[in-house]
């Protein structure tokens, strides 16, 4: 099973900071989705990006998120100015197998950012 | 939403297999079945997928209907450490062709000493 790093594992921040979580799959991969769970709620999809683009994004991805990979590994979450409403899990899924069609996502053990 | 419906929780001993079963009557022809579970807070754990016939891996069996309007799910000898959220979630196939998986609230299967 594909290991994927995400970091830090807990983030703390006041409100309207700039915060960025990372991720790091131990392989190329194809596709790279960020979810996350508020405390209590159900696991969310944000955001899907392919080929260095985003493929698809939930009306919860407004303007205060981004996504990228700076450097053809890490791929990145950041969140412009926080607000209280983002404290959640934040959670890195990348494709199973770059090749296959229905393969698997599998997800990192998530970021839990704190917004004061 | 979420294509599924699960039971909140169900409990099981033990040792014993423990069925855990799914509704998806609007499934679609080519969209695939796939359970995830989730233990505390950690990520989403992948457990197995099938599209109409029935897989079996080191974790789990997965038994898909014939009108693909349901399955279960089975862990054939349930251990303290699989309690967790099990959730049942139909793949949606997006238009840019990415893998969206749409979680529901999960069903909480406890397993007893």
């Amino acid at each position: 099973e594909p290991e994927v790093t995400q970091t830090p594992s807990h983030q703390v921040t006041q409100m309207g900071q700039e915060v960025i979580l990372r991720c790091v799959p131990i392989s190329n991969h194809l596709y790279f989705y960020w979810y996350r769970q508020i405390l209590g709620q159900k696991v969310e999809f944000l955001v899907s990006f392919y080929n260095n683009e985003i493929s698809e994004k939930s009306e919860i991805f407004d303007d205060q998120f981004s996504v990228e990979r700076p450097d053809g590994s890490n791929f990145t979450l950041k969140i412009r100015s926080t607000k209280l409403e983002d404290s959640a899990m934040y959670f890195c899924a990348i494709d199973g197998v770059k090749t296959t069609y229905n393969s698997p996502l599998h997800f990192g053990n998530g970021t839990r950012l704190t917004v004061t | 939403d979420a294509k599924t419906t699960q039971p909140p929780s169900m409990d099981c001993a033990e040792g014993r297999a423990a069925n855990l079963p799914c509704n998806h009557s609007t499934i679609s022809g080519n969209e695939y079945v796939y359970w995830y579970r989730q233990i505390h807070s950690q990520g989403p754990q992948y457990i197995i997928h099938g599209l109409k016939n029935n897989e079996t891996n080191e974790m789990a069996s997965l038994i898909i209907t014939e009108d693909r309007k349901s399955s279960t799910l089975i862990l054939p000898h349930a251990t303290l450490r699989d309690t967790a959220v099990y959730y049942c979630i139909v793949r949606v196939t997006t238009q840019g062709g990415s893998e969206k998986l749409v979680f529901g609230k999960g069903m909480k299967l406890t397993v007893n000493p």
